[in-house]
């Protein structure tokens, strides 16, 4: 069975700083893996996705996020964090063994930016 | 950009009466789902549907709720008699080839 595991309930780092949010699955076979931003009382915003290639991806917003098989991780990653950053992230992954389509999510980050 | 559209923004309905959230995917995409969110928390998939059938459902998704694609553009999530504990913001998505998951923006659910 797949899953995803978001360590971090909260994260919080000073504007400007570097920005790290944590994922790791679990899946039996190669996974697809996502990463999604909710602003407060909106939708789920789609940032980068990793399906095969370069294991470094890059996405919207300044966001990249690297792909690690060995340690099963998907982190996101922001070289210069804004206060605008602030929101609920969301790692996502479809195990693609399966044949299954859908996406399981993690509980999500809280990701506040500190002026 | 295409959007997947929601209506409507917000539902608060009457414990045990029935509602019908509906969902315009995107047009060239074959893949539709629901998935939900208890206020702040995880999103947890219900149900996908492809090729006019069912295709995966969780074990949220019991015999109270149920999915339709009742014309070639609007995707609903019907709930039979709402409980208390169905109030969560509900988000539709779709996909097409490229892997593309898009959301979205939600209705929010209150029953009452």
């Amino acid at each position: 069975a797949q899953s995803v595991a978001q360590p971090e309930d909260q994260v919080n780092v000073a504007e400007g700083n570097p920005l790290t949010v944590k994922c790791t699955y679990s899946v039996s076979g190669n996974p697809y893996l996502f990463w999604y931003v909710q602003y407060p009382n909106r939708g789920l915003q789609f940032l980068l996705k990793y399906i095969t290639g370069d294991n470094l991806v890059k996405g919207s917003y300044g966001f990249e996020a690297e792909f690690n098989k060995s340690q099963t991780s998907f982190h996101l990653k922001k070289p210069s964090a804004l206060v605008s950053d602030s929101a609920l992230y969301f790692c996502a992954v479809r195990d693609i063994r399966t044949g299954a389509n859908n996406l399981f999510f993690g509980t999500g980050t809280r990701l506040t930016v500190i002026p | 950009e295409p959007e997947v559209t929601q209506t409507p923004s917000h539902q608060v309905t009457q414990m045990g009466q029935e509602v019908i959230l509906r969902c315009v995917p995107i047009s060239n995409h074959l893949y539709f789902y629901w998935y939900r969110q208890i206020l702040g928390q995880k999103v947890e998939f219900l149900v996908s549907f492809y090729n006019n059938e069912i295709s995966e459902k969780s074990e949220i998704f019991d015999d109270q709720f149920s999915v339709e694609r009742p014309d070639g553009s609007n995707f609903t999530l019907k709930i039979r008699s709402t409980k208390l504990e169905d109030s969560a913001m509900y988000f539709c998505a779709s996909s097409g080839q490229n892997y593309g998951y898009t959301f979205g923006s939600g209705t929010r659910l209150t029953v009452v």
